[in-house]
């Protein structure tokens, strides 16, 4: 039963357009969400956060939008760069930090920007 | 560097033996929490620790697989009797107790049992 959902395993988008990544959760006590950026032989790299009592949170070029009555969350890169190709993970919390629930994970999308 | 760290880095063990990994988080964070990655799969939940507390545990894949933080430090994860199945990607992640939403993981253990 996966509470995190990115249906996208792959996206390719061309270097300084726009790149959005999609995230579809069911578990409607999750209050905080996260994305996370993961190259090949490394760890999961934060990249921004969202809590529920938000619908919108900026980063210089990354922006987090939340829809919590479509539980629905998406990340935006603009303008996207060649550094930006890596997998991209949702993820998800009751408690902020995490706590005892751990984060709850998504699949994963495959970034590649295209020169 | 003072981020999150895990050795070894890669460990290749036969069918029913023990491993044991080893993680130092950043030193101030007094939570840790471990996740295993298997291929095309996001990171998966596995215990929680607050200082030398195992606040949850009962994730944990199986009762082959333990964890402790004795000093609320460093933390090590053991698996006994491996089987193949156990071949993953074993993360570390840590955290303040306050203040921040995110968790800080490290590059990870990858185990292969044969």
């Amino acid at each position: 039963d996966q509470q995190v959902k990115q249906n996208s395993p792959s996206l390719s988008v061309q270097e300084g357009r726009i790149s959005i990544l999609n995230c579809d959760y069911t578990n409607s006590m999750f209050d905080y969400f996260l994305w996370y950026k993961k190259y090949p032989a490394e760890g999961p790299t934060f990249l921004i956060s969202i809590s529920s009592i938000k619908d919108k949170n900026e980063d210089g070029r990354f922006t987090v939008f939340l829809n919590k009555s479509a539980k629905h969350l998406s990340l935006h890169i603009v303008p996207s760069q060649p550094g930006d190709s890596a997998v991209y993970f949702c993820a998800a919390s009751r408690y902020s930090g995490g706590g005892a629930d751990g984060l709850t994970f998504g699949k994963g999308t495959h970034l590649i920007i295209q020169p | 560097d003072t981020g999150v760290s895990q050795d070894p880095r890669h460990k290749i063990t036969k069918r029913g033996q023990n491993v044991t990994f080893r993680c130092d988080p950043i030193s101030e964070h007094n939570r840790l929490y471990w996740y295993r990655q298997t291929l095309g799969q996001g990171p998966e939940f596995l215990t929680y620790f607050q200082n030398e507390a195992q606040l949850e545990k009962s994730r944990l894949l199986s009762d082959r697989f333990s964890a402790e933080r004795p000093k609320g430090s460093f933390s090590t994860l053991e698996i006994q009797r491996t089987e193949q199945g156990d071949s993953a990607m074993y993360l570390c992640a840590s955290s303040p107790a306050l203040g921040t939403n995110e968790q800080y993981f490290g590059p990870g253990t990858r185990l292969t049992v044969t």
